[in-house]
């Protein structure tokens, strides 16, 4: 099946700085990507959609400033917390349709981020 | 408003306990259901894609159901490893490829 790559897994860092996580798609192309974050014990809340070569789509109540979303090739997407804080630590997942139009979509292994 | 509604929220069953999942759903214009299976901190895993009421898929314990208000996913005689939360999510119509999750089922099955 598809494969969606997810890096890194685990990250910690201080109050203020920005962290970088890389979604890459491995065996197929997506003209879409999708973020999720979810906090523990609850479901996946979409925050946006990221389209190559264009701008990604933000859910309401979602700071695009915040979290900044860059699709610059068909098999890579990126998240940017910008100026992160405690409160943004999650479980940061994303995803991509590896089928027909409406067709499965497939997660990466998600990745941890704890801000101190 | 699109929504997903999954029960119970938690599920202990014993080795071989044959039990069902519900997911039930109020989306316009539904284009799929998905049934996705996720262990403590990793991202969901894929099991099924249910298009049409009526239709059924099966994979090795599992089996996903679907009418025009809900989906079952019945767990026949579950073993411990079948232990995980498991996830509905539903994409409405509109063009648009986003998928409404619900909160999930937390499965414990025990020896």
């Amino acid at each position: 099946g598809a494969v969606v790559s997810q890096h890194p897994s685990r990250v910690i860092c201080k109050s203020g700085t920005s962290v970088k996580i890389e979604c890459r798609s491995l065996d197929f192309q997506a003209t879409t990507m999708f973020w999720y974050r979810q906090f523990p014990k609850q479901s996946l809340m979409l925050m946006a959609t990221s389209n190559e070569g264009s701008k990604a789509t933000y859910e309401q109540g979602v700071e695009k400033d915040k979290f900044l979303i860059n699709h610059a090739s068909l098999t890579l997407s990126t998240l940017t917390v910008t100026s992160a804080h405690p409160e943004d630590s999650s479980f940061y997942i994303c995803s991509a349709r590896g089928g027909r139009a409406t067709g499965e979509l497939f997660f990466g292994e998600g990745s941890r981020l704890t801000v101190l | 408003e699109d929504q997903v509604t999954q029960s119970p929220e938690a599920l202990r069953l014993q080795e071989g306990e044959s039990s069902s999942l519900n997911c039930s759903y109020t989306v316009s214009g539904l284009r799929g259901l998905f049934w996705y299976r996720q262990d403590p901190g990793k991202g969901p895993e894929f099991l099924f894609t249910l298009y049409s009421a009526g239709e059924e898929k099966e994979k090795e314990r599992l089996k996903a159901t679907l009418t025009k208000k809900e989906s079952f996913l019945h767990i026949t005689a579950p073993k411990p490893e079948d232990s995980a939360t498991y996830l509905c999510a539903v994409q409405a119509g509109g063009g648009y490829n986003k998928l409404i999750f619900g909160a999930g089922t937390r499965l414990a099955v025990h020896p």
